[in-house]
C-alpha cells in the first residue's frame, strides 16, 4: 500500500460546478497536509495547507482533514476553466524531517 | 522577484550518456530539495540540501544519482551511464525556513529523455 493515495482522474466537471478532491493515507503521523497546483509544463505551486484536522478555507478553496479516517478533500466551489490542472496532495510528519510525501496528482478539466 | 529557474527545459539523451541538471533557487534560501516525477506517479524525493549540514540522499535511487550544492546556492544533479526509466521530470524546490511549514516553491523543472 502507497503511503499517500489518490485518484489520478482525469476529472472533467463544467464551469461552475463543485469539485471534490481527495486522498487517502497510511501514516498516522502526518500533521501537515498540503494542496499544491501543477499547470502543465509547470512546477507545483502550494494552494493551501491544514496543519493537523479541521477545516481551512480560502476563497473559493475550502480544505478539509478527518485524521481519524486518515482522509483529506480539496473542495473548489464555482469551478472555473483556470481551475484545470493537476492537484497533488502532500503530507509531512515531524520523523521525515524536512520531507514531504506527495500524492500521484488528480488531473482537473473545467469545460467552459 | 525571481523564483525558482531550472535548465535545461528538456534534455534528451542516449542511454548510456551522462547528463547533468542544473538548479538556481530563490536567493537567500538555505534549503533546497530535488524531486522525480514520472507520469501517473506523485513527486518522488530524491535529495535534500539544508545549509551547510550534510545532504539528506536518503531518496537517491541507486549510485548513479549524484547532486551538489555549491556555495550554499546552485545546485547539479548528475546521472550517469543513464537508462530508459530515468525519463522524467526533474523539479527542484527551494524553500527558507527549517521549522513548521516549509513552503516549497518549485522551478518549472527539466524534462529528461532517455532514448
Amino acid at each position: 500500500q502507497k503511503e499517500v493515495e489518490q485518484d489520478p482522474g482525469p476529472l472533467s466537471v463544467p464551469e461552475g460546478a463543485i469539485v471534490s478532491l481527495n486522498c487517502t493515507y497510511s501514516n498516522s503521523a502526518f500533521q501537515y497536509f498540503m494542496w499544491y497546483r501543477q499547470y502543465s509544463r509547470k512546477g507545483p505551486e502550494l494552494l493551501m495547507y491544514t496543519y493537523s484536522s479541521g477545516n481551512k478555507e480560502d476563497g473559493r478553496f475550502t480544505a478539509q482533514v478527518d485524521k481519524s479516517s486518515k482522509y483529506i478533500s480539496l473542495f473548489i466551489r464555482d469551478s472555473q476553466p483556470s481551475d484545470s490542472a493537476t492537484y497533488l496532495c502532500a503530507m509531512s510528519a515531524p520523523d521525515y524531517g524536512q520531507n514531504f510525501v506527495f500524492g500521484p496528482g488528480t488531473r482537473l478539466s473545467v469545460l467552459p | 522577484g525571481a523564483g525558482v529557474s531550472q535548465s535545461p527545459s528538456n534534455k534528451v539523451t542516449e542511454k548510456g550518456k551522462d547528463v547533468e541538471l542544473r538548479c538556481d533557487p530563490i536567493s537567500g534560501h538555505t534549503a533546497l530539495y530535488w524531486y522525480r516525477q514520472s507520469l501517473g506517479q506523485g513527486l518522488e524525493f530524491l535529495i535534500y540540501f539544508q545549509g551547510n549540514s550534510a545532504p539528506d540522499k536518503s531518496g537517491l535511487p541507486s549510485d548513479r544519482f549524484s547532486a551538489e550544492r555549491t556555495g550554499g546556492s546552485v545546485s547539479t544533479l548528475t546521472i550517469q551511464r543513464t537508462q530508459q526509466e530515468d525519463s522524467a521530470v526533474y523539479l527542484c524546490a527551494s524553500s527558507s525556513r527549517d521549522r513548521g511549514l516549509n513552503e516549497q516553491f518549485f522551478g518549472p523543472g527539466t524534462r529528461l529523455t532517455v532514448l
